[in-house]
């Protein structure tokens, strides 16, 4: 089944405890992306990736890494979380982003709470 | 610069009438625009899109949408509502800048069917 996964779905933890969330697609997609979602903001993009190798920053990247090594992984990595970075994150895949706008795969979410 | 304003936060509709959800945006491309659809702990799912084709869009669950670009709208209607239909939906521009054709996401609208 063709799927993007999360992990974990929910995690509470405490400032400054470093923490990766982990995103897979099974597609082969060359286009991978992080989202935060907050009420009343919508989905905000945090990083991008074109492909293994290239990443950029999105609208929101302070206080996030990311990295792309292998095609089908882009993880999430909050070196040092506040509570500011209490969210609903989502990794998104497609096949690219040309201009003919593929259709993106959003992963289930994962529930961060830091206290 | 593109920006996507969805008109109302809250719809509640009854079982069986009409579902509209507005959507204006703002772009300085022809611009491909999307419906998503959000259900309660879960990703995002395409409904439909517009990329420069027909500008009355078809999409799943008896969803369409209209582009009309003199009044840089993208509504989402539906004939008749279905308890299934409850949901947040997210109206996305697509904007072909090159090197990442950036998604900008309106707030979403929240949808309630009443029994």
């Amino acid at each position: 089944e063709a799927q993007v996964t999360q992990n974990p779905r929910y995690l509470i933890t405490v400032t400054g405890k470093k923490l990766t969330v982990t995103c897979s697609q099974n597609m082969n997609h060359e286009y991978m992306s992080w989202y935060r979602q907050d009420p009343g903001l919508g989905l905000r993009q945090i990083y991008y990736s074109m492909n293994v190798e290239v990443t950029d920053k999105g609208d929101v990247p302070e206080g996030y890494k990311v990295s792309r090594k292998e095609k089908r992984n882009f993880p999430l990595i909050l070196e040092s979380p506040s509570p500011n970075q209490t969210s609903l994150y989502f990794c998104a895949s497609s096949l690219s982003l040309g201009f003919s706008s593929y259709e993106q795969y959003f992963g289930p979410g994962t529930r961060l709470t830091v206290t | 610069a593109q920006s996507v304003t969805q008109l109302d936060s809250h719809v509640s509709v009854s079982e069986g009438t009409p579902v509209l959800l507005r959507c204006n945006y703002s772009s300085s491309y022809s611009p491909s625009l999307f419906w998503y659809v959000q259900h309660p702990n879960k990703g995002l799912q395409l409904l439909l899109k517009y990329t420069s084709a027909a500008t009355l869009v078809k999409g799943i669950n008896g969803f369409e949408a209209e582009f009309k670009k003199s009044e840089t709208s993208f509504h989402l209607t539906k004939p008749s509502a279905h308890m299934s239909d409850a949901a947040e939906y997210f109206c996305v521009v697509s904007d072909p800048n090159f090197g990442n054709e950036k998604l900008t996401f309106g707030t979403g609208t929240r949808l309630t069917i009443i029994p």
